[in-house]
């Protein structure tokens, strides 16, 4: 299994709500990531989990949470979040922090929306 | 600031000749370059990488240069089919536990 699997591929959601973004991997990388990308612009780190505890924390705001439940697994959080983070979320593994020879798996991304 | 730069932010070529994707970079610790492709709808793809230590590493179609002393690396693709057709990111890392910053990519399009 050489995928990250991310899910839901599309989410709509209301500023005072709350959902959850969740990736998943099972190629025994023990590095992931959160990256945030908008239109025409690269892809913006937000978090980095290195065997399972945060490693890098790119002062995202608090309205995201992100979460390592096992080696396997992340998730992101959200919470009374903005128009302004609208944008297409990406997961992404490799096989430790900085081991960037084959670069990063990335999962196909969700679409957010909030209204 | 951005510390990698993909200056054209689309390409159109045809079939059968050769892209050129071009992109700078300012941080002189980078020293692992990467070129991912994505399509619409999709995550970014590993396409092809090249050490700081080299300055060419070929792939089938594709082969990628780095000019050091001026900050500068190109994907080449020969030659081109119109399932090239992507945007293609320019990604740098600088070793030890750093991750990895992009450039803001270059739509390429491929015409039969």
């Amino acid at each position: 299994d050489t995928e990250v699997t991310q899910t839901p591929k599309h989410l709509v959601m209301g500023m005072t709500n709350k959902k959850s973004l969740k990736c998943e991997q099972h190629m025994g990388h023990r590095a992931m990531y959160w990256y945030k990308q908008k239109a025409k612009k690269p892809p913006e780190l937000m978090f980095v989990y290195s065997y399972e505890k945060l490693s890098i924390n790119e002062s995202v705001p608090s309205r995201f949470s992100p979460e390592c439940p096992n080696s396997s697994l992340l998730n992101l959080h959200l919470h009374a979040l903005q128009p302004e983070d609208s944008a297409l979320y990406l997961c992404a593994s490799s096989p430790g922090q900085g081991q960037n020879f084959y670069g990063y798996t990335f999962g196909s991304g969700t679409r957010l929306t909030v209204v | 600031d951005q510390q990698v730069k993909q200056n054209s932010p689309s390409l159109s070529v045809q079939e059968g000749r050769i892209s050129i994707l071009n992109c700078d970079y300012t941080n002189s610790m980078f020293d692992y370059f990467l070129w991912y492709k994505k399509y619409p709808a999709e995550g970014p793809t590993f396409l092809i990488s090249i050490s700081s230590i080299k300055d060419k590493n070929e792939d089938g179609r594709f082969t990628v240069f780095l000019n050091k002393s001026a900050k500068h690396l190109s994907l080449h693709i020969v030659p081109s089919q119109p399932g090239d057709s992507a945007v293609y990111f320019c990604a740098a890392s600088a070793g030890g536990y750093s991750t990895l910053t992009f450039g803001k990519g270059t739509m390429l399009l491929v015409s039969p």
